[in-house]
């Protein structure tokens, strides 16, 4: 499995700043995932990130909002613009696994966001 | 749409006390069933795949189970440091991105 790292591991934000949250995986992967976890609610797919390639997002997630970066086959970053309390939640980035054991999905610890 | 529910949504048990969480899928060409465990303040650390009916996987005091329609996670005289919250995902053979479930939050008392 990957090891994930992600920074920061929580911040405090003021209403309408953004905040950059970088995911570092620690071998090349093609694609790489972020998911947004609110209280109570399942994983739910923000955008999936290709190396050399815009990022694709899921319907409800606009580029404008969450402009992602893949400059390399190891790093990601994923930016929360002009925050509002709604987007306090748990972001988290994630990997394909190897070896032949299917779409299961490694997870970084995550960054969990409150906007004041 | 692919949809994925959990059951119960919290459970508590007794240090020893067996039981069993939920996962009913409906999905279009099941392409894997996914279970993770998820520490307060962590990401989700993936347990197990499954792939067809009647399948089944173990690790230490957990195993999971599948059907066309459901699979459960066995819990076996569980301990304390059991205590997590418990998701389990679908992937569907259209779409190589799985659609969670909300989670079962087990708490095991000593």
């Amino acid at each position: 499995s990957a090891v994930i790292s992600q920074k920061p591991s929580r911040d405090i934000c003021q209403r309408g700043t953004s905040l950059t949250i970088q995911c570092q995986v620690d071998s090349q992967v093609t694609m790489m995932f972020w998911y947004r976890q609110q209280p109570g609610q399942s994983l739910t797919l923000i955008a999936t990130a290709n190396q050399g390639s815009e990022a694709t997002y899921e319907s409800g997630f606009v580029i404008d909002k969450f402009p992602i970066s893949r400059p390399n086959l190891t790093f990601s970053t994923l930016t929360v613009s002009n925050m509002s309390p709604e987007d306090s939640s748990i972001y988290l980035c994630s990997v394909e696994g190897k070896g032949g054991a299917g779409n299961e999905q490694f997870f970084g610890p995550g960054t969990r966001l409150t906007v004041l | 749409e692919d949809q994925v529910t959990q059951s119960p949504e919290a459970l508590r048990l007794q240090e020893g006390e067996s039981s069993s969480l939920n996962c009913s899928y409906t999905v279009s060409g099941l392409r894997g069933l996914f279970w993770y465990r998820q520490d307060p303040g962590k990401g989700p650390e993936f347990l197990f795949t499954l792939y067809s009916a009647g399948e089944e996987k173990e690790k230490e005091r957990l195993k999971a189970t599948l059907t066309k329609k459901e699979s459960f996670l066995h819990i076996t005289a569980p301990k304390p440091e059991d205590s997590a919250t418990y998701l389990c995902a679908a992937a569907s053979g259209g779409s190589y991105i799985p659609t969670f479930g909300r989670g079962t939050s087990l708490i095991v008392h000593p």
